[in-house]
């Protein structure tokens, strides 16, 4: 299994404004990703963090709002750009293992006023 | 902590019964499949895994089973506890390469004495 980390767990944020998300895996693993859950949904993947190179985004989400990097195998971060009320969210970092399994961080709990 | 699944289908057991969880997933060429849980406040905890060859795993008081013929996935557990009461999520792996995860919209499992 990995355990993932998460910083801060929590933010109030003007519009406007930028918050960058850290994201720690206590294991190597192959993959990270990002994914966004809004209050009482599922969840919605944004982008696969991939190391030493441009993430990979889902359709619906770009690199000048949410920039991305993994600068090694076990750490990456995420930017919520320019932010509005609509970003309030729950931003949720994941890995893979070497036998694809996938674990969550406990998530970071956004709020933009 | 925030709350996870307001608006979401809600299973409520009695302590001690059987619980059954039920997720319909939409791509047939999905691969792998991975149940998750979660609690308020906290991100996605694996619950148990099954990959397309197979029809049934089982884990502790857990069991999962397949039929990809429906393209179906359900959440046996066993016994259940008020700990157990939570967000149930079914995910499946539309890509052994990628590993991109789409998630089923959740079902809350309540618990009752």
């Amino acid at each position: 299994s990995a355990v993932i980390s998460q910083k801060p767990s929590r933010d109030i944020c003007q519009r406007g404004t930028s918050l960058t998300i850290q994201c720690q895996v206590d294991s190597q693993v192959t993959m990270m990703f990002w994914y966004r859950q809004q209050p009482g949904q599922s969840l919605t993947l944004i982008a696969t963090a991939n190391q030493g190179s441009e993430a990979t985004y889902e359709s619906g989400f770009v690199i000048d709002k949410f920039p991305i990097s993994r600068p090694n195998l076990t750490f990456s971060t995420l930017t919520v750009s320019n932010m509005s009320p609509e970003d309030s969210s729950i931003y949720l970092c994941s890995a893979r293992t070497v036998t694809h399994e996938q674990y969550f961080g406990p998530g970071t709990r956004l709020t933009v006023t | 902590g925030e709350s996870v699944g307001l608006h979401l289908p809600t299973l409520s057991v009695q302590e001690g019964d059987n619980s059954i969880i039920n997720c319909a997933y939409s791509n047939s060429a999905s691969d792998y499949f991975i149940w998750y849980k979660q609690e308020s406040g906290k991100g996605p905890q694996f619950i148990i895994d099954i990959r397309s060859n197979m029809d049934k795993r089982q884990g502790q008081r857990v069991t999962v089973l397949l039929n990809k013929t429906v393209k179906h996935l359900s959440l046996q557990i066993a016994a259940t506890q008020p700990g157990d009461s939570a967000v149930y999520f079914c995910a499946e792996n539309i890509s052994y390469e990628t590993d991109k995860l789409i998630f089923g919209t959740g079902t809350r499992l309540q618990v009752f004495p």
